[in-house]
């Protein structure tokens, strides 16, 4: 079976800052990858995914991701933050074949400082 | 718009109470799940359908029954058999493969008075 883990369970950065939060996964083949955000009280919202090809995946609200197969991590990573990024962030890995049901890590809760 | 809803927003149960936690959804999607959220602990699967009149457990299946009778719902009920039902629940939809992504409702709060 597959996990994930996020290591870092808070992190702060001051607006404008760079952020990088952290994620690797426990799977025999390359999975499918994805991180979403959440607000307070709120659904989910797909941020980025990778599957195949780039290992550098581009998605919404200027966020960016790196596959790297090697080190079994798809870190998420924003040049400058702003104080709306300020949010809870979940990595999620689903196999690649079979009934594609996705393993979330625990998240990683982000602050933002003025 | 496409999208899923879940509702209530809120729900207050009693000790003892069964309870159902509704979730709709217009995007066409074969596969729906519920996930159960407690802070610090990511999201837990509770049930899965792939398909109408099929559904599977998660791993986090007792004390909770699900019914997929038609494509665009998926209901939830929280028995009286769950012993600790306080938490945030979201339901969610996948079309196709895995890779497409999923689709996640609003999500509902239920707390037990």
């Amino acid at each position: 079976a597959q996990s994930v883990t996020q290591p870092d369970i808070h992190i702060t950065v001051s607006e404008g800052a760079s952020l990088e939060l952290r994620c690797n996964y426990s799977y025999g083949a390359t999975p499918y990858l994805f991180w979403y955000v959440q607000s307070p009280g709120q659904g989910l919202q797909l941020l980025l995914k990778y599957f195949s090809g780039d290992t550098l995946v581009q998605g919404i609200k200027g966020f960016e991701a790196e596959f790297k197969r090697s080190q079994s991590s798809f870190n998420l990573r924003k040049p400058s933050v702003h104080w709306s990024d300020a949010a809870e962030y979940f990595c999620a890995v689903v196999p690649s074949g079979g009934s594609y049901i996705p393993t979330f890590g625990r998240g990683t809760s982000l602050i933002v400082h003025p | 718009d496409g999208g899923i809803t879940q509702s209530p927003k809120y729900l207050f149960r009693k000790e003892g109470q069964n309870v159902t936690l509704s979730c709709e959804q217009n995007l066409n999607h074969d596969a729906m799940y519920w996930y159960r959220q407690d802070p610090g602990q990511g999201l837990r699967l509770i049930y899965y359908s792939q398909i109408v009149n099929d559904f599977q457990k998660g791993d986090i299946a007792e004390g909770y029954s699900v019914s997929r009778e038609k494509k665009e719902s998926f209901p939830l009920t929280v028995t009286s058999a769950q012993k600790n039902p306080t938490a945030f629940y979201l339901c969610a939809s996948r079309t196709g493969t895995g890779h497409a992504g999923y689709t996640f409702g609003s999500g509902t709060r239920l707390t037990v008075v």
